[in-house]
């Protein structure tokens, strides 16, 4: 079954350590979305990408980067600029151009700072 | 520019309640409406959609019906369980757009 998997499920980091999240689909989408969840808050977009090798900035970029080498992958860093972040993240995948279709979203990862 | 508005939470409700959460929009054209719906601790799941005027969509008991007139996309469910506890999202996907636009979520609890 085709699928997005977010990798780990959950993630300690140290202070001033950059971290990796992992996001993979198999479902053939172009597009791909990370989003930033924190306790009894809606989604806010970090970092989006309609193709590969191209993405543009959401609503809160600062302190995150991101690549798109491979349509299946689209990986989060989030870097010691980031100052605040704990939180559950959570990937999206979608077709592109196709608004009737929706999101398809991983499981999430969450993040905590030690 | 899009948005989308939906009733603030918490909502608790006792086992076999009816359910109605509120959601309205505002876009230009022909938006098509989502449901979502997010357990602890998981991601977002599609839980319906509907993608024209006065479309209704449907799944696991729950409904909405879009209503270009009242620009509205609302939640029922006849009788709710405690399985329900979660929290929905109400959203909406424009033509040429590039994202999806969420509400800010409700969290549903329902007591047994």
């Amino acid at each position: 079954d085709g699928g997005i998997t977010q990798s780990p499920k959950y993630l300690f980091r140290k202070e001033g350590q950059n971290v990796t999240l992992s996001c993979e689909q198999n479902l053939n989408h172009d597009a791909m979305y990370w989003y930033r969840q924190d306790p009894g808050q809606g989604l806010r977009l970090i970092y989006y990408s309609q193709i590969v090798n191209d993405f543009q900035k959401g609503d809160i970029a600062e302190g995150y980067s991101v690549s798109r080498e491979k349509k299946e992958s689209f990986p989060l860093t989030v870097t010691s600029a980031q100052k605040n972040p704990t939180a559950f993240y959570l990937c999206a995948s979608s077709i592109r151009d196709a608004p009737g279709e929706g999101y398809t979203f991983g499981s999430g990862t969450r993040l905590t700072v030690v | 520019g899009n948005s989308v508005t939906q009733m603030e939470g918490p909502v608790t409700l006792s086992e076999e309640a009816f359910l109605t959460i509120n959601c309205t929009y505002t876009a230009t054209g022909y938006p098509s409406l989502f449901w979502y719906v997010q357990y602890p601790g998981e991601g977002l799941q599609l839980l319906l959609k509907a993608t024209k005027a006065d479309d209704k969509g449907s799944n696991k008991g729950f409904e909405a019906t879009y209503r270009k007139e009242t620009t509205s996309f609302h939640l029922e469910k006849g009788s709710v369980q405690v399985s329900d506890s979660a929290v929905y999202f109400c959203a909406l996907g424009a033509s040429r757009a590039q994202k999806l636009v969420f509400g800010q979520g409700t969290r549903l609890t329902i007591n047994p």
